[in-house]
């Protein structure tokens, strides 16, 4: 168990629709991540916020956004769903944030869009 | 050409044996590389992480890192069924504004008792 929690575990919606996942990083860590992971692009990075506040942005889609609350806690919304945003969405912490830290890793969140 | 690749396998291999996992990359600016293993239906761990090139070893584990080649391995030595898990190379930049890491797409192995 790495300490990060993600909820849902599973989540099926229809196309069009809008979507919340929730993600808690692990107690101390301020910088959180999300990743997208699917079979034909692999596990491709979202975004990362730390302490509050965007500090790199990755392959992410414009109708998906993301924040961070003073408890640490975010979410990923995603909106507009279509068939190809079913995939597995991580989320990990790391404490700082940096380069070279180690980040931990949530169990996912398992979307399908029908 | 994507950044990083990873053959997929799948890799079969008896209990016992020494399992060899590779990524080759093309951004040189790479500097920071790991190794993370994933069960099915859980998220990825790290294993194994390696700054430049050389050698590390942890265990059973051992990460070589050649830039010069652009090639990153992970040798499994005496695998175990327990190894059984989807096997991924991801790496990092030295850093700057947009800061990410780059992941290969994942290489399933599969140890049979």
């Amino acid at each position: 168990d790495s300490g990060v929690t993600q909820t849902p575990k599973h989540l099926i919606t229809a196309t069009g629709q809008r979507v919340t996942l929730r993600c808690s990083p692990r107690s101390g860590d301020l910088s959180v991540y999300w990743y997208q992971q699917s079979l034909d692009q692999g596990l491709q990075f979202l975004i990362q916020y730390y302490n509050g506040e965007e500090r790199a942005k990755g392959n992410i889609l414009e109708r998906f956004s993301a924040q961070q609350f003073p408890d640490l806690h975010s979410e990923l919304n995603l909106s507009s769903l279509e068939l190809g945003d079913s995939a597995l969405y991580f989320c990990a912490s790391s404490v700082g944030g940096g380069y070279q830290e180690t980040q931990y890793f949530g169990p996912g969140t398992r979307l399908l869009v029908l | 050409q994507k950044e990083v690749e990873q053959d997929p396998g799948p890799l079969s291999v008896p209990e016992g044996a020494i399992v060899s996992l590779n990524c080759t990359y093309s951004n040189s600016a790479f500097q920071y590389f790991m190794w993370y293993r994933q069960y099915s239906r859980k998220g990825p761990e790290l294993l194994m992480y390696t700054y430049s090139s050389g050698n590390k070893e942890d265990g059973r584990f051992t990460a070589q890192v050649d830039k010069s080649s652009k090639y990153i391995s992970l040798f499994i030595r005496d695998s175990q069924p327990s190894d059984s898990a989807t096997y991924l190379c991801a790496m990092s930049d030295s850093g700057g504004s947009n800061y990410k890491l780059t992941f290969g797409k994942g290489t399933l192995l599969t140890v049979n008792p």
